[in-house]
């Protein structure tokens, strides 16, 4: 069964670095997203991109967070100047727009653990 | 806005049946999700149910859905050890132009005692 992958599986970076978070949707799906879970919490809506543009995004995903396609197989999540409080569990997840079964469901990658010492 | 929310903590003994209860607020959710979180693992997409359903059955899964009291809940029978992890509880609703967002609860962490 296809799946949606990430690398890495753990980044460790130091504080005011930059970091980018590799994903690759799978391939036939239109909708991309990326979530983020800090330990212990709820997993949080970040962003959606669809036909090369954001969609919508959340009140998280501010000025130091960007998202990109850079080619036909890759979604990357960049963080400009990494925070203590980005350290966090980063989901990616891609959807198909259409089809009859399951239509709307979104699927997710393993994770990729940030950790920003 | 959407919110979803469920209790934290269940622990049941091997063989009985555990009920994971959610509720949320969004009454034009699409489909309504379980995900299970395995201990240092990604989400993994147990069942969904579609929001004009009232149950459905996937083996071991069972997933009733009060639309009136917007209640969600998953029964999973004769559980296992292999069963603790966390259970999210999501729902999907469609925002303006089509686009998808999904909201997730706080995620019930499961303990199955042999």
């Amino acid at each position: 069964e296809p799946e949606v992958t990430q690398t890495p599986s753990h980044q460790v970076t130091q504080m005011g670095q930059e970091v980018i978070l590799r994903c690759v949707p799978i391939s036939n799906h239109l909708y991309f997203y990326w979530y983020r879970q800090i330990l212990g919490q709820k997993v949080e809506f970040l962003v959606s991109f669809y036909n090369n543009e954001i969609s919508e995004k959340s009140e998280i995903f501010d000025d130091q967070f960007s998202v990109e396609r850079p080619d036909g197989s890759n979604f990357t999540l960049k963080i400009r100047s990494t925070k203590l409080e980005d350290s966090a569990m980063y989901f990616c997840a891609s959807r198909k727009t259409s089809g009859r079964v399951r239509k709307d469901e979104q699927y997710f990658g393993p994770g990729t653990r940030l950790t920003v010492t | 806005g959407e919110d979803v929310e469920q209790s934290l903590f269940l622990s049941v003994r091997e063989g009985d049946s555990s009920v994971i209860n959610c509720t949320y607020t969004d009454s034009s959710s699409t489909y309504l999700y379980w995900y299970k979180q395995e201990p240092g693992a990604g989400l993994q997409l147990l069942t969904y149910i579609f929001s004009n359903m009232d149950m459905k059955q996937d083996q071991r899964l069972t997933v009733l859905l009060n639309k009136k009291d917007k209640h969600l809940s998953l029964r999973i029978a004769d559980t296992q050890t292999g069963d603790s992890a966390i259970y999210f509880c999501a729902e999907s609703t469609k925002e303006s132009g089509g686009y998808q967002k999904v909201t997730f609860g706080t995620g019930t962490k499961l303990q199955v005692i042999p």
